[in-house]
């Protein structure tokens, strides 16, 4: 089956700082989402890429679709303690949603 | 727009026993909801898809005699844990469809004692 390899698995950062994450796919997908998901919460939708080689912004974060359909990226600039949280990127196939394992971001104050 | 809701938020209870969770689109109608599992620090895995009126279509690896899943509305899907054992402890998070999109619940936390 499709699998999604995201990383880094865990960031701790100072408040201020940029991150970078990203996943890559063994095969294409017509779209990528990024979303974050706090704890014991479902996950919320940050930002949906439809085509290859889209950047897309939403506030501090930027993403990318792959030229290769094959992986994205999201950066978030200037983080703050808000941040902290788990982000996952989804490819999406049909009307399936395969998740990445997800990057754990801590923000120190 | 675009809220759902899942029920109980929390559940405990003793092996051997059931349980049902409720998924709803609360300002939609979903023909279509999935079914999600996520064991602590994992990632979301998709259970099964749930479509109104027809039967749900299950992934691989997963029993459809155990997860009893029930979407007799377009507001509504069910997943009954059915003879939960301790394995089963997880984080239940189901996702209605509207034009393409999935929109999360914000899960249910069993707990098999």
């Amino acid at each position: 089956g499709q699998q999604l390899n995201q990383s880094p698995q865990s960031m701790f950062i100072q408040e201020g700082e940029d991150v970078s994450m990203n996943c890559t796919s063994s095969s294409i997908f017509n779209t990528w989402l990024w979303y974050k998901q706090e704890p014991g919460e479902g996950p919320v939708l940050l930002i949906a890429l439809y085509k290859a080689g889209e950047l897309t912004s939403n506030g501090r974060l930027t993403a990318q679709f792959g030229i290769t359909r094959k992986d994205s990226f999201l950066n978030i600039s200037a983080s703050i303690p808000s941040d902290v949280g788990i982000y996952f990127c989804a490819g999406v196939s049909g009307s399936r949603l395969t998740f990445g394992e997800g990057t754990q971001l801590t923000v120190n104050p | 727009g675009a809220v759902v809701s899942q029920h109980p938020s929390r559940v405990i209870c003793k092996s051997g026993t059931s349980v049902k969770i409720e998924c709803r689109s609360l300002d939609f109608q979903a023909t279509t909801m999935f079914w999600y599992r996520q064991f602590p620090k994992q990632s979301l895995m998709l259970m099964a898809t749930s479509n109104e009126g027809s039967k749900a279509t299950y992934e691989q690896g997963v029993e459809k005699d155990k997860f009893l899943i029930n979407h007799a509305s377009l507001t509504l899907s069910t997943l009954t844990v059915t003879s939960a054992h301790p394995e089963d402890s997880s984080f239940y998070i189901c996702s209605a469809a509207r034009t393409g999109e999935q929109f999360f619940g914000p899960g249910t936390r069993l707990t098999v004692l």
